[in-house]
């Protein structure tokens, strides 16, 4: 079955710390994944997408991915944690062009200062 | 401009009540969606229109219509409203060939008393 798996419901990085989000996926094709980002009380914002193009990704606010196939993954990554980090992230991917995008449960990010 | 635009953004009502939710977006995109997000953040698809044309219809019950009057409009109608519609519904429109990213409008809290 095709489905988007977020590891740890909640994360918590100290400010200046690297922040590691992570995604797996399922999907018997190759598939597009893309990271959004939730502030409190907004919709959510598209941070980076792989198409299938360079498998290292970079997006918005410093964030990158990396596509890793071996692995089926799709980890999201960011060098220095900044308080304005402290979000909702969900994972997402599209398995089948004529289908929908399905998405992960959702990874909440706390800062600590 | 806003993209995806959605009306009201807030929504209170009583039990048994029929309410509409608009989404307009200005991007020229011909896929739109209405996603359903629960108390648990988790986001599930409910409709996806192309064009005018439903072509994803999820295992939502009878009383959640959506309307497409034209390819920048998808608007969601609920009929007799109960307690666990209680959510935050988004729509989301995209492009679906070449890009396939969806933009998000920043929601509609529905509250149902």
């Amino acid at each position: 079955a095709q489905s988007v798996t977020q590891l740890g419901s909640h994360v918590s990085v100290s400010e200046g710390a690297l922040v590691l989000l992570r995604c797996n996926y399922s999907s018997s094709v190759p598939p597009y994944l893309f990271w959004y980002v939730q502030y409190p009380n907004q919709g959510l914002q598209l941070l980076l997408k792989y198409t299938s193009a360079a498998t290292l990704v970079k997006g918005i606010n410093g964030f990158e991915a990396e596509f890793k196939k071996s692995e089926t993954s799709f980890h999201l990554t960011k060098p220095s944690a900044h308080m304005s980090d402290a979000a909702e992230y969900f994972c997402a991917g599209l398995m089948n062009r004529d289908d929908k995008i399905i998405f992960g449960k959702g990874t909440r990010l706390h800062i600590l200062p | 401009d806003t993209a995806v635009s959605q009306t009201p953004k807030y929504l209170v009502t009583q039990m048994g009540n029929d309410k509409s939710i608009k989404c307009e977006q200005n991007l020229g995109h011909d896929t739109m969606y209405w996603y359903k997000q629960d108390s648990k953040k988790f986001l599930k698809i409910m409709f996806s229109y192309n064009n005018k044309e439903l072509i994803i219809n999820e295992t939502v019950p009878n009383r959640f219509s959506p309307k497409s009057p034209d390819k920048a409009h998808l608007n969601l109608h609920i009929n007799s409203l109960e307690l666990g519609d209680s959510a935050v519904y988004f729509c989301a429109s995209s492009q679906r060939t070449g890009d396939y990213g969806y933009t998000f409008g920043s929601g509609t809290r529905l509250t149902v008393v």
